[in-house]
């Protein structure tokens, strides 16, 4: 069966301070991993989408990774608005995205 | 481009009445389409996708039904709530062509009481 951990629940940071989030996985035959960041009462919004590993993906202060095991979602000198949940997802062959549970990520000014 | 919309977004309901929640899709065809259920602490939980007209998988046996009577139409049923179908219904689409992410609505809130 196919499942993703997320790592840790939740993780509270000062603002500044850099850290990573982690997602592991064991699927057959991945086709992709994605990650969402998910506001408070509001449907996820898509951030990343690695392939294979050793692919990496950057988008302002948030860097992907991905190995043959997990990715991680690296977060450099983050700021309040990054608050949010981060879900890690995945899809092997034709079946539906499989969801993690997802960080809780607290940034304090 | 495409969008996605899903509505209403709050409902409160009484116990063992009817549910319905659409979703449609406007900029793409054949979508594959997909209900989740999050429930705090327990993530996303697939409840039903459909890769095509009339073609629904359930994934969880439970309350609740899914149908698709147009192609870039999917609604979630229920002929009675229980307390415990109460969470944040989100449907989402892709395709299975590049890109594979699929894209999410806003989600409804559901209060049964």
């Amino acid at each position: 069966e196919d499942q993703v951990t997320q790592s840790p629940e939740a993780l509270r940071l000062q603002e500044g301070e850099s850290s990573s989030l982690n997602c592991s996985y064991t699927v057959s035959g991945l086709r992709g991993l994605f990650w969402y960041r998910q506001d408070p009462g509001k449907g996820p919004e898509f951030l990343f989408t690695l392939y294979s590993a050793g692919e990496e993906k950057e988008k302002e202060r948030l860097k992907a990774t991905l190995t043959k095991k997990e990715s991680f979602l690296h977060i450099t000198a983050p700021k309040p608005e990054d608050s949010a949940t981060y879900l890690c997802a995945v899809q092997a062959g034709n079946t539906p995205l499989v969801f993690g549970k997802g960080t809780r990520l607290s940034v304090i000014a | 481009s495409q969008t996605i919309h899903q509505w209403p977004a709050t409902l409160v309901q009484p116990v063992g009445s009817p549910l319905s929640l659409e979703c449609t899709v406007e900029g793409t065809s054949n979508p594959n389409l997909y209900w989740y259920r999050q429930a705090a602490g327990r993530g996303l939980q697939l409840l039903f996708y459909s890769v095509g007209i009339g073609q629904i998988s359930s994934e969880v046996p439970q309350n609740l039904s899914a149908s698709r009577p147009q192609d870039r139409q999917f609604i979630l049923s229920s002929k009675k709530l229980l307390l415990s179908d109460s969470g944040f219904y989100l449907c989402a689409w892709n395709r299975d062509s590049q890109p594979l992410w699929a894209f999410f609505g806003q989600g409804t809130r559901l209060t049964v009481v």
